[in-house]
């Protein structure tokens, strides 16, 4: 069965520090890739995806994310974070065959300190 | 702007209640999802639709049904409401021509089953 790891729970940097969140996710055939973003007391918005083509995906707010499909991940980064970027982070994927099911990771909780 | 609504931020039921959650778009998009979000799982796929009256099953229908008799109305019903379905429910759209992910999320419901 499909399956989505986010194994950092939760994720405390500083203001400007370096941000890589992990994602990994067990298919082998083709997939779409997602990351949503959860602000405290938002919904739930898309933050970038990839379908196909370039595996480094550039999203809204400085977020970028790449494919690296023999490692079956798709890591979120940002060079540079800021303390608006408290909030929750989902990875997502879906198999090319399987519509809209889309399958989530449990999610890693990033806390800004300024 | 895209605008998904859920009748309720939050909600309160007994065991044994039958319980509807109502969502509605404004954008004219075909497919419409609900999901369930609980700490430490992610968002669960309970149910979604890509057209009136058409409904497809997700990863957790167990003890739910839909409804979409109208494309701007996707109505979630738990039949005989248990302790197990309290969670925080969100309702998602989307058009083809976004590519069929979940892009537009409600606000979400906090339902608790008493």
């Amino acid at each position: 069965a499909q399956s989505v790891s986010q194994h950092n729970h939760h994720v405390i940097l500083s203001e400007a520090a370096s941000l890589e969140l992990g994602c990994n996710y067990s298919y082998g055939g083709t997939v779409n890739l997602f990351w949503y973003v959860q602000y405290p007391g938002q919904h739930l918005q898309l933050l970038l995806k990839y379908f196909s083509g370039d595996p480094l995906v550039k999203g809204i707010k400085g977020f970028e994310a790449e494919f690296i499909k023999s490692k079956f991940s798709f890591n979120l980064r940002k060079p540079s974070v800021q303390w608006s970027d408290t909030a929750e982070y989902f990875c997502a994927v879906r198999s090319y065959s399987s519509a809209s099911k889309i399958i989530f990771g449990s999610g890693t909780r990033l806390s800004i300190r300024p | 702007d895209v605008k998904v609504t859920q009748s309720s931020r939050y909600l309160v039921k007994r065991t044994g209640e039958k319980v509807f959650l109502e969502c509605v778009q404004d954008m004219d998009h075909e497919n419409m999802f609900w999901y369930r979000q609980d700490p430490g799982l992610g968002l669960r796929l309970i149910y979604f639709s890509y057209d009136v009256k058409m409904k497809e099953k997700g990863d957790i229908p167990e003890g739910y049904s839909v409804s979409r008799e109208k494309k701007e109305r996707f109505s979630l019903i738990l039949e005989s409401a248990s302790t197990n379905q309290t969670s925080m429910y969100l309702c998602a759209s989307s058009s083809p021509g976004e590519g069929n992910q979940p892009q537009h999320f409600g606000d979400g419901t906090r339902l608790s089953i008493l």
